[in-house]
């Protein structure tokens, strides 16, 4: 069965420190990766997808970056993090064909202080 | 652009159904979700239907679609007190890039 990991759970760092966020998935090949954040009472805003290694969209600019150096790896990045960076980031996957459900992992609360 | 929007909040009491409201703007979705999350965790999904369906039912789960009016609801039967939860309403695209997920609806269940 399909497993998707994320660390860490939890994360508190001052602002302008960097920011490693990796997301790995078992038990699929190929899968879309994609990474949101989700504000405090808020929807899902999707900030990267992945089709790919080293294929990565961007949906909104910003100061975050992704790689995906392996095929079930997607790491999410920062050089300096800012207040607004703070939120619960979430990592997915879908298989590539319909209906393309996505299953997520546990996520990680970020808090920039 | 595209856009789901749902109502914030629904309160019900343990035993009656609960229906959960969402409308969408985009009528090419070709996919249209549910996603359960629970305090702290990921999102889960709890049932998806296609386009071209009016309803689906999975157990406790029925959801029911409304082309015209670009409307979708999930009804959960004999609601739980582990039922507690936001729910997501999402569309979904061939291709599958971009679902564009609702705010959520928090449910509270009432003992």
């Amino acid at each position: 069965s399909q497993t998707i990991h994320q660390w860490p759970a939890t994360l508190v760092q001052p602002v302008g420190s960097p920011l490693s966020l990796e997301c790995t998935v078992e038990g699929t090949s190929n899968p879309n990766l994609y990474w949101y954040r989700q504000a405090a009472g808020r929807g899902l805003q999707l900030l990267f997808y992945s089709v790919g290694i080293g294929q990565i969209s961007s949906e909104v600019p910003q100061n975050l970056s992704a790689s995906r150096p392996q095929d079930r790896q997607f790491i999410l990045s920062s050089k300096k993090l800012l207040l607004s960076d703070s939120g619960f980031y979430l990592c997915a996957w879908s298989l590539t064909g319909g209906p393309y459900e996505q299953y997520f992992g546990p996520g990680t609360r970020l808090t920039v202080t | 652009g595209e856009d789901v929007e749902q109502s914030l909040f629904l309160s019900v009491r343990e035993g009656d159904s609960s229906v959960i409201n969402c409308t969408y703007t985009d009528s090419s979705s070709t996919y249209l979700y549910w996603y359960k999350q629970e305090p702290g965790a990921g999102l889960q999904l709890l049932t998806y239907i296609f386009s071209n369906m009016d309803m689906k039912q999975d157990q406790r789960l029925t959801v029911l679609l409304n082309k015209k009016d670009k409307h979708l609801s999930l009804r959960i039967a004999d609601t739980q007190t582990g039922d507690s939860a936001i729910y997501f309403c999402a569309g979904g695209y061939t291709g599958g890039f971009k679902t564009i997920f609702g705010a959520g609806t928090r449910l509270f269940v009432k003992a």
